[in-house]
């Protein structure tokens, strides 16, 4: 079946520290792949998307990659900031019916 | 254009009680899915309904739990008979249209606790 994978945190990192959250994938067909993030308290919120191989989505700084070849979909920002702080959840929807979730990374972020 | 309510965002609930929890999706959105997240895990799907219909509910358990998107007003998220595993997030999703594709928008979720 479907599933996510995503490295175990939680992930410490000082502010303007380079981030990387590995996820690989495992699917029958060719999902769509999503970074969620949610704060502490609230529900998830979508960061970025890709929709097929080599599509790469971006948002307030962070980038991911849909690579096909290795079924990953890391999650990257050039310098975090402390109110990067949250958890951020990989995602993929195959059928469109519901989205598969991976367990989660903890990031924390200190000034 | 407010967001996915969900409500309460707090409840406690002893053992054998039932739980309600009720979910506004989005203006404009036809398409619910509700999801559990329990304590350091990943959220899990529980169960997709449109207006009046339940299209998957593939995640849901067999017992206890049941759900509905009635024509009018909220999708309601009916737990009987609660017990502490129960205790958990439970958040719902709403969007205009199916497919892979397809912006799911969150709520800020129901936290229950079950005593």
């Amino acid at each position: 079946g479907n599933s996510v994978t995503q490295m175990e945190g939680p992930v410490t990192l000082s502010e303007e520290a380079f981030l990387t959250i590995n996820c690989t994938y495992t699917a029958t067909g060719y999902p769509s792949l999503f970074w969620y993030v949610q704060y502490p308290g609230e529900g998830l919120q979508l960061l970025l998307k890709a929709t097929k191989a080599d599509d790469k989505g971006s948002n307030k700084g962070f980038e991911a990659t849909y690579r096909k070849e290795t079924t990953s979909f890391h999650l990257e920002k050039g310098s975090v900031q402390v109110s990067d702080s949250a958890v951020y959840f990989c995602a993929l929807s195959d059928r469109g019916t519901a989205l598969i979730f991976g367990k989660g990374t903890t990031l924390s972020v200190s000034s | 254009n407010a967001g996915v309510m969900q409500n309460p965002r707090h409840l406690v609930r002893r053992r054998g009680q039932e739980a309600r929890l009720r979910c506004s999706p989005m203006k404009g959105h036809s398409h619910v899915y509700w999801y559990r997240q329990l304590p350091e895990e990943g959220l899990k799907f529980m169960v997709y309904l449109q207006k009046e219909n339940i299209i998957d509910e593939s995640g849901m358990p067999k017992e206890r739990f049941s759900a509905e998107f009635p024509k009018e007003g909220p999708s309601i998220l009916r737990i009987q008979q609660v017990v502490r595993g129960d205790s958990a997030a439970y958040f719902c999703a709403s969007s205009a249209e199916q497919g892979k594709n397809t912006e799911a928008f969150f709520g800020q979720g129901t936290r229950l606790t079950v005593v």
